[in-house]
């Protein structure tokens, strides 16, 4: 089972920031936070992922608490085509590993 | 930039016949990944596979379900006998395993209707 947990759903008004939180208290040390989002029936894409330190790229900003419990994925300026669910993922360091998806945070940008 | 690839776009088969899912992964990659998802619910992991044999499987996976890299570019899901239950978008994956951060890349998937 996914041992993050995410609110169900989430609205941004288009152009703001989406602010997207997540809960993984029993995060182990060897565990990265990882960040995919599924656009309405396409597959999943990733978007960041982080072990300790802030992050970001193209797509999004990650933000990890000193103590790793918690996260937020930060999306600078929303657009509708980030209309999707956002998948908050623990995983370990193992290259191969399954990606295990919980019901993640459905985001609805609006106009 | 390279993607992962799935044919067909949408499978309509009858209960009881023999589906095979088609995957095309990103052509450097090791590591390929079977995922499914039913309407209205999450994605499910179902089989994981490299150097040509499983390396994982779910409960999902069982005597029903096949998986083959025939050619060494296809990647495929073998559904021998269908059932209503398993109509879903089937998803695959793949990762290149070299880099320590394993960010896999997913197809646009299959819908499998069974009737």
């Amino acid at each position: 089972d996914a041992k993050t947990t995410q609110p169900p759903s989430m609205d941004c008004a288009e152009g703001r920031a989406a602010n997207l939180p997540c809960n993984h208290s029993t995060i182990s040390g060897n565990e990265y936070v990882y960040w995919y989002r599924q656009i309405h029936s396409q597959g999943p894409q990733y978007i960041i992922h982080g072990l300790k330190n802030n992050e970001t790229n193209e797509m999004a900003s990650l933000i990890i608490t000193e103590d790793r419990k918690s996260s937020t994925l930060i999306l600078p300026h929303a657009t509708l085509r980030d209309t999707a669910v956002y998948y908050c993922i623990v995983r370990p360091k193992t290259s191969y590993d399954k990606v295990i998806f919980g019901p993640g945070t459905s985001l609805s940008v609006i106009p | 930039e390279p993607e992962v690839t799935q044919t067909p776009s949408h499978q309509v088969t009858q209960m009881g016949q023999e589906v095979i899912l088609r995957c095309v992964p990103i052509s450097n990659h090791l590591y390929f990944y079977w995922y499914r998802q039913i309407l209205g619910q999450k994605v499910e992991f179902l089989v994981s596979f490299y150097n040509n044999e499983i390396s994982e499987k779910s409960e999902i996976f069982d005597d029903q379900f096949s998986v083959e890299r025939p050619d060494g570019s296809n990647f495929t899901l073998k559904i021998r006998s269908t059932k209503l239950e398993d109509s879903a978008m089937y998803f695959c994956a793949s990762s290149d395993g070299q880099d320590f951060y394993n960010e896999q890349f997913f197809g646009p998937g299959t819908r499998l209707t069974v009737l």
